[in-house]
């Protein structure tokens, strides 16, 4: 079983500025992914950055990084200089294959809502 | 063509009507999902089809009943709904021979009436 927690229900930062998104996990497989999804208004499902549980090194895309601790199981988010189109709500996700099938399944967090203000 | 395409975009329909979800990939990936999601709160999965089999059902009531007829197409046959099933229908395939990121479908905003 998977379970995904995010705390912060609503975050706000200032455009240009760094915010850090909160996500903490729980699973019995050991081997799984974790995943920031971003879905902004449009209600689209857009991935931001994917982790392999088996990889030390913290993923990075452009302005998007996590921090990765294993132990503690946390997987945090953090966008630097902050831009207007990175309003949206964000979702971290656990993705495991369940016991030992070849399909993955994608357990969600609560969500983050986050404000960019000009 | 790494898209996956859902339709209708937006379905209107009464608690007596019969309509059907579609979703469509031609990534070649054999798993395919159905989630649902309501306004602010994160996606439920429903369904999870594994090379056109049907692997996981999360205990949904029987008027949602899904079906794959070939690797490309999902579809998600509703019938008898209720006010309450009014929500945003996310359709997701999978590579499993890789362990790559799911890939999410634009949705379809049911409305029951």
């Amino acid at each position: 079983a998977q379970t995904v927690t995010q705390s912060q229900p609503e975050m706000s930062v200032q455009e240009a500025e760094t915010v850090t998104l909160s996500c903490t996990y729980d699973t019995s497989e050991s081997d799984y992914y974790l995943f920031w999804y971003k879905q902004p208004p449009s209600r689209q499902m857009i991935l931001v950055i994917r982790q392999e549980a088996y990889k030390q090194q913290n993923a990075t895309e452009n302005r998007f990084s996590v921090n990765f601790q294993k132990a503690a199981k946390s997987f945090s988010l953090k966008i630097s200089d902050s831009q207007l189109g990175d309003a949206a709500m964000y979702f971290c996700a656990s993705l495991a294959n369940a016991g030992g099938t070849s399909y993955g399944k994608l357990t969600f967090g609560q969500g983050t809502i986050l404000t960019v203000h000009p | 063509d790494t898209e996956v395409t859902q339709t209708p975009k937006h379905l209107v329909m009464g608690m007596t009507n019969k309509k059907s979800l579609k979703c469509e990939q031609h990534m070649g990936h054999r798993a395919m999902y159905w989630y649902k999601q309501k306004a602010k709160k994160p996606p439920e999965l429903m369904f999870v089809y594994s090379y056109e089999k049907l692997s996981i059902n999360e205990s949904v009531p029987s008027r949602f009943s899904p079906e794959c007829p070939n690797s490309s197409l999902l579809n998600l046959h509703l019938h008898a709904l209720q006010p309450e099933d009014s929500a945003l229908y996310l359709c997701a395939t999978r590579d499993p021979r890789t362990n790559e990121k799911l890939f999410f479908g634009s949705g379809t905003q049911l409305s029951v009436l």
